[in-house]
């Protein structure tokens, strides 16, 4: 089955500074990945997703870069907020209908 | 729209006893919806995937018999907990798929706490 790798486990950058957290995947069928934010106690939200069709994706300060060749795929956060501490879970999955595999989340602190 | 309802928000019950936490979806009509455990400090771990009028799809390791998976129609999936013990204390997370994309959406979570 697949199998994610998430890293790093936590990322403290300063406000304004640049976020970037890393995926591998080992499924070369999966071809959807979705990155979900989840602030403590709540339910997951899809930030951005990324299909296998295409490398990048961006969405103001967010984008997701993907690396099928190297079954890797990024997210990015620019000018970053206090507000976009949270933790961040990238997954993989084969497509519609399909389960989705996730990561073992990244705690993202954004110091003011 | 793609919104996801979960109930009980939380509920504490004594061991040996069932539990039910119903997922809806609101805005829309979901085939398939999944169910999740999520350790604190932990990833969503996949229970079981559920599809309207038949039956549901578990993962290794999770034990059909004690939690028991209905998808009755296109807005609501079940997940019982059946004879409920502490171990089974957690959060518990559904989440469903909007129809035509790729896309699931969650749930508010469910946490239970067995004593």
């Amino acid at each position: 089955g697949e199998n994610v790798e998430q890293h790093p486990s936590t990322l403290s950058v300063q406000e304004g500074d640049s976020a970037v957290i890393k995926c591998t995947y080992s499924d070369s069928a999966s071809n959807y990945f979705p990155w979900y934010k989840q602030e403590l106690g709540k339910r997951p939200q899809l930030i951005i997703d990324i299909r296998s069709n295409v490398g990048e994706k961006k969405d103001q300060r967010i984008a997701v870069t993907l690396n099928k060749t190297a079954k890797h795929f990024s997210l990015h956060i620019t000018e970053t907020q206090p507000e976009d501490s949270a933790v961040y879970f990238c997954a993989a999955s084969r497509g519609a209908g399909n389960m989705l595999t996730f990561g073992g989340g990244t705690r993202l602190m954004v110091k003011p | 729209g793609a919104v996801v309802s979960q109930h009980p928000s939380w509920v504490i019950c004594k061991s040996g006893t069932s539990v039910k936490i119903e997922c809806r979806s609101l805005d829309f009509q979901a085939t398939t919806m999944f169910w999740y455990r999520q350790f604190p400090k932990q990833s969503l771990m996949l229970m079981a995937t559920s599809n309207e009028g038949s039956k549901a799809t578990y993962e290794q390791g999770v034990e059909k018999d004690k939690f028991l998976i209905n998808h009755a129609s296109l807005t609501l999936s079940t997940l019982t907990v059946t004879s409920a013990h502490p171990e089974d204390s957690s959060f518990y997370i559904c989440s469903a798929r909007l129809p035509h994309t790729y896309e699931q959406y969650f749930g508010p979570g469910t946490r239970l706490t067995v004593t």
